[in-house]
């Protein structure tokens, strides 16, 4: 069954620090990856998929099939980026979203 | 931007009761709806999968009887918990497709329900 898993539940880094989310994912097809975000009493959001290539916000994510990771990255973290972080993905064309269980991240001051 | 609105934000409710909560897409249509339950601190776990005009699909573990999803309408989709328990007592959210082509599902602000 697949599966994605988020090794570090809490992560806590200081302002301008990078920062790096872990998911690796097991799925023998080829999943589509996304990383959704909850802010503090907000609902989830989406931040990037990977088919996108794209940044939000600063982040950038990396689909590496040989690793099975989608890991969550950005070269200076900002406050407002303290959030709890979910890694999730869609198999074979389904919409169905399975998710990671999260990690929340901490920017200090 | 897409809005998925959820009603009620909370609910408390005497065990044996039955609830019902809304889920509404507001600025678009949605042809696919999914409701989560998410406990303390862990994920989102996917009860059902429910299409406007037919009958939802259930995630293996999750009782259909106990837990009533009607899709009626492509803005309106309902999740009905019959005869609550206090182990049913969960954050409930709903999210909304515009279709597969898409992608991308559009998330509701949640439902507490506390079951006494």
């Amino acid at each position: 069954a697949q599966r994605v898993t988020q090794p570090e539940k809490l992560l806590s880094v200081f302002k301008g620090a990078p920062v790096e989310l872990k998911c690796n994912y097991s799925y023998s097809g080829s999943p589509e990856l996304f990383w959704y975000v909850q802010y503090s009493r907000q609902r989830l959001q989406l931040l990037l998929r990977h088919i996108s290539r794209e940044s939000i916000k600063g982040f950038t994510a990396d689909l590496n099939k040989g690793e099975t990771s989608f890991h969550l990255k950005k070269p200076f973290a900002q406050e407002e980026d303290s959030a709890m972080y979910y890694c999730a993905l869609t198999q074979g064309g389904s919409e169905k979203l399975v998710f990671g269980k999260g990690t929340k991240l901490t920017v200090n001051p | 931007g897409a809005v998925v609105s959820q009603h009620p934000s909370w609910v408390i409710c005497k065990s044996g009761t039955s609830v019902k909560i809304e889920c509404r897409s507001l600025d678009f249509q949605a042809t696919t709806m999914f409701w989560y339950r998410q406990f303390p601190k862990q994920s989102l776990m996917l009860m059902a999968t429910s299409n406007e005009g037919s009958k939802a699909t259930y995630e293996q573990g999750v009782e259909k009887d106990k837990f009533l999803i009607n899709h009626a309408s492509l803005t309106l989709s309902t999740l009905t918990v019959t005869s609550a328990h206090p182990e049913d007592s969960s954050f409930y959210i709903c999210s909304a497709s515009a279709g597969a082509g898409y992608n991308e599902q559009f998330f509701g602000p949640g439902t507490r329900l506390t079951v006494l």
